[in-house]
Order: C-alpha cells, then sequence, then structure tokens
C-alpha cells in the first residue's frame, strides 16, 4: 500500500490563482481529512469527510472547497488565492469509527502564494 | 467545544536528561488523547495513545482525567528525539482530531 499521497509536494502561486491539492489513498479508508500547518499554530481542520459523498467543514474552512465522489479520493480546492494561505497542507486518513486505527498522514503540500 | 493546549512552544533538554512535554484538555465527553511527532519535513507519524498503554521509543503517557492532562515523558533524551511533538484529542464519535499548537523538542548532545 502506498497509503495517502499528496500531490503535488511544492508549489507557488500567484494571488488569485485556482489551484488543487489531490489527495488519495488506497486503504479503502472512509474518513479522510485536510489540515493545515502554520508555525506556532499547530494543525488546524479545514475539511473532512465521513465517507463518499459527504464532507463538513472544519476549523477554517474559509477559502477552500472539497469534494469527495469516490472513496479513494478527496481533492482540496483554493479558488482564489491569497497570501494567508500560504502554509503546508496535509492530508489523513483513517477506516471510520469502529476501527481503533489511527489517523494517517500523507507527506504534505507546501504551498505559497505570493 | 474540545481543546488541547501545549504551554511549551519550544524545549530543550540535554542528552540523557529526562524530558516532560505537558498536554492539557477540556473535553465535556470522554476523550482518546494521542501523541504524534513529526521529524524534520517528514509526514506526521502516530507515537502513542493513551488506551495503548505502551512504551514506544522510551516514550510514555498517562491520562490524568482528574488535571486533563496526558503528559509525555521519557526518562533519557536522546539527540534523534528532537522533532515536534504534538498532543491531540479525538472526540466520541471519532470523526475528527483536535491538536494542540505543538512542542519543538531539541535535545543537545
Amino acid at each position: 500500500n502506498a497509503g495517502v499521497t499528496q500531490t503535488p509536494k511544492f508549489r507557488i502561486l500567484k494571488i488569485g490563482q485556482s489551484m488543487t491539492l489531490q489527495c488519495t489513498q488506497d486503504m479503502n479508508h472512509n474518513y479522510m481529512y485536510w489540515y493545515r500547518q502554520d508555525p506556532g499554530m499547530g494543525l488546524k481542520l479545514i475539511y473532512y469527510s465521513v465517507g463518499a459523498g459527504i464532507t463538513d467543514k472544519g476549523e477554517v474552512p474559509n477559502g477552500y472547497n472539497v469534494s469527495r465522489s469516490t472513496t479513494e479520493d478527496f481533492p482540496l480546492r483554493l479558488e482564489l488565492a491569497a497570501p494567508s494561505q500560504t502554509s503546508v497542507y496535509f492530508c489523513a486518513s483513517r477506516p471510520g469509527k469502529w476501527s481503533n486505527q489511527p489517523q494517517h498522514f500523507g507527506d504534505g503540500t507546501r504551498l505559497s502564494i505570493l | 467545544a474540545q481543546r488541547v493546549t501545549q504551554p511549551e512552544k519550544l524545549l530543550s533538554v540535554f542528552k540523557g536528561a529526562p524530558v516532560e512535554l505537558k498536554c492539557n484538555y477540556s473535553y465535556s465527553g470522554s476523550p482518546e488523547l494521542f501523541w504524534y511527532v513529526q521529524y524534520s519535513r517528514q509526514r506526521l507519524q502516530l507515537l502513542l495513545r493513551h488506551i495503548s498503554r505502551e512504551s514506544i521509543k522510551g516514550f510514555t503517557a498517562d491520562l490524568n482525567k482528574g488535571e486533563t492532562s496526558f503528559h509525555l515523558k521519557k526518562p533519557f533524551a536522546q539527540e534523534e528525539d528532537s522533532a515536534m511533538y504534538y498532543c491531540a484529542l479525538e472526540e466520541t464519535s471519532g470523526s475528527r482530531l483536535t491538536f494542540g499548537e505543538g512542542t519543538q523538542l531539541t535535545v543537545n548532545p
């Protein structure tokens, strides 16, 4: 298993551009998450999904959108990039509520908006 | 709403010294607590969880419900322990984690 795979690893955007951060997992996990990690701020939950077709807002959803059309994929969309969205983004997954497995994390996407 | 507090952003110790990373939480339900570790520019990895009651890489953590704490301890720190450590709380529904702000541990030779 590859686990949780995020692409790209690095990206530089101009203000106002849009992009999609990709996240895919091959573990057949139902739950998937997007976090952003800012220095001294820990990880903040942006959006999460408990299954295909279901998404919910986390702590900091503004400026982002997600979709979950398949179990494997959970892309994160930035429509109008702003400097405040410069961060490291982590995707994570776990089997589901019934499992005692913890969240598995991807390697992260380092995004800079200039 | 649940909250996780790690009061120390930076912690520096010498090799062989004991280390304790503090974590306090607030949650009205019955929480599950975790410690995650992130080595330089790597992904977050689970270090340990309170229900496992195990020791990983010499680290232990005990859930103290009275003090609402889940401090991480190691009796003899090693240089390879230098990393960012995050305490996290999982709410009863199991659907989401709340992370603390993290503690950057540096173990000096």
